[in-house]
């Protein structure tokens, strides 16, 4: 089962930011979040992970808060193509099999 | 750089055929992954595979089913006997090989395979 929570449905603005939440309450010391997003009938695309320490990369943020029991990512200025399926997911770092959720489905609307 | 390459992109079968899903992973990577997805639902893990080697079959079911990644050419998720239940997409993910299994993995647009 996974190790995440999330809400079903998000929606959001166009050019608003996006904050997606996660619950992994029972996450260890040695879990990563990982994040997903599968647009629909895609592959799913990797988009950020973190351990501790907050992390950007071009497409997002990643802030985990200081106990690792919850994060959120933020899509800073969301468009219409941000509209898809977002994936919390908690890996140790030795194991390769990535746990997958309901996720939660963000709408941006214009 | 391409990214994984998964075919056919949609596949049609009879019930009682074969299926045979194709994957090729980035380039430089050696380790492949496949996982499987219902509607409306997540991806399930399925089998995890180096070249030449299986390394974790775990999340594929017992019977009619079987994975292969060879030397050459791609990993192939074989499905024997196909029934409707195995409808469903099929998506290959690739990582390099430093962290031996453990670093991001890359996905394919997946195989959608229906069954009649």
């Amino acid at each position: 089962d996974a190790k995440t929570t999330q809400p079903p449905s998000m929606d959001c603005a166009e050019g608003r930011a996006a904050n997606l939440p996660c619950n992994h309450s029972t996450i260890s010391g040695n879990e990563y979040v990982y994040w997903y997003r599968q647009i629909h009938s895609q592959g799913p695309q990797y988009i950020i992970h973190g351990l501790k320490n907050n992390e950007t990369n071009e497409m997002a943020s990643l802030i985990i808060t200081e106990d690792r029991k919850s994060s959120t990512l933020i899509l800073p200025h969301a468009t219409l193509r941000d509209t898809a399926v977002y994936y919390c997911i908690v890996r140790v770092d030795s194991n390769y099999q990535l746990i997958w959720g309901a996720g939660t489905k963000l709408i941006i609307k214009p | 750089n391409a990214g994984v390459m998964q075919n056919p992109r949609h596949l049609v079968r009879r019930r009682g055929q074969e299926a045979r899903l194709r994957c090729s992973p980035m380039k430089g990577h050696s380790h492949v992954y496949w996982y499987r997805q219902l509607p409306e639902e997540g991806l399930k893990f399925m089998v995890y595979l180096q070249k030449e080697n299986i390394i974790d079959e775990s999340g594929m079911p017992k019977e009619r089913f079987s994975a292969e990644f060879p030397k050459e050419g791609p990993s192939i998720l074989r499905i024997q006997q196909v029934v409707r239940g195995d409808s469903a997409a099929y998506f290959c993910a690739s990582s390099p090989p430093e962290l031996a299994g453990a670093d991001t993995q890359y996905f394919g647009p997946g195989t959608r395979l229906t069954v009649l």
